[in-house]
């Protein structure tokens, strides 16, 4: 069964500090693995998208790695802001020749919070 | 240039009671997917429509069901709406072709909706 799971499930940092998101997944064959930062009540929105072939990254502080080989990526923000707060989703599709999205399967999340 | 528009925002309703949830994609893009996000999980996949045709679906139950419309908007409806249906619904459009096999899943930009906020009392 494909699965995606992050750690940790929550993490509080003090603003201005950096910190790193894990997420490990079983879903193959790999296609892609995407990062999305949802704040609370809204919708997800995209940070990065890599391939197979792809192994950092970056969109402003946002840093994302990938080892395909390990099934490991991680989210690394960079001088964290108050703003930061929410929730970051790893999510990864499988390749299938298919033509619907009906194959991203979604971690279940890490909460981010950000103390002044 | 007005992203994924969803409504109504939020909404109560009760056990035994039929929902429709309405969802609006970006301008020009032909597909319209739905997510269920239950508080503390991620989302999970109920319907893909491209081109007003079923692309996809999830493990949900017939309960559910969905539509789009040739203006690319979509509805998605719950009957029967159990204590378990209390979620935020989320729909996602892209502008991604998926006449093309696996397109769609290697290059795809998501762009979610706010989402509609579903509680069954």
């Amino acid at each position: 069964k494909n699965q995606v799971e992050q750690s940790p499930q929550s993490l509080i940092i003090l603003e201005g500090k950096n910190c790193t998101l894990q997420c490990n997944y079983t879903v193959s064959p790999f296609s892609n693995l995407r990062w999305y930062k949802q704040d609370t009540g809204r919708g997800p929105v995209s940070l990065t998208i890599m391939t197979f072939s792809e192994n950092t990254k970056s969109n402003g502080r946002y840093t994302a790695t990938l080892d395909a080989d390990t099934k490991q990526s991680s989210l690394h923000i960079t001088a964290s802001q108050l703003s930061d707060s929410a929730s970051y989703i790893c999510v990864v599709s499988g390749h299938g020749g298919g033509t619907s999205y009906g194959k991203l399967t979604f971690g279940q999340g890490t909460i981010l919070t950000v103390h002044p | 240039d007005a992203g994924v528009t969803q409504s109504p925002t939020h909404l109560i309703k009760t056990r035994g009671q039929h929902v429709t949830l309405r969802c609006s994609p970006i301008s020009g893009h032909k597909s319209v997917s739905w997510y269920q996000q239950v508080l503390g999980q991620g989302p999970q996949f109920i319907f893909q429509y491209y081109e007003k045709e079923e692309r996809g679906r999830g493990n949900f139950p017939d309960r559910f069901s969905a539509r789009q419309f040739p203006n690319y908007s979509s509805e998605l409806n719950v009957n029967a709406l159990l204590l378990g249906d209390s979620a935020l619904y989320l729909c996602a459009s892209t502008s991604v072709s998926l006449e093309v096999p696996g397109l769609a899943e290697n290059t795809g930009e998501l762009f979610f909706g706010e989402g509609s906020r579903l509680t069954v009392l």
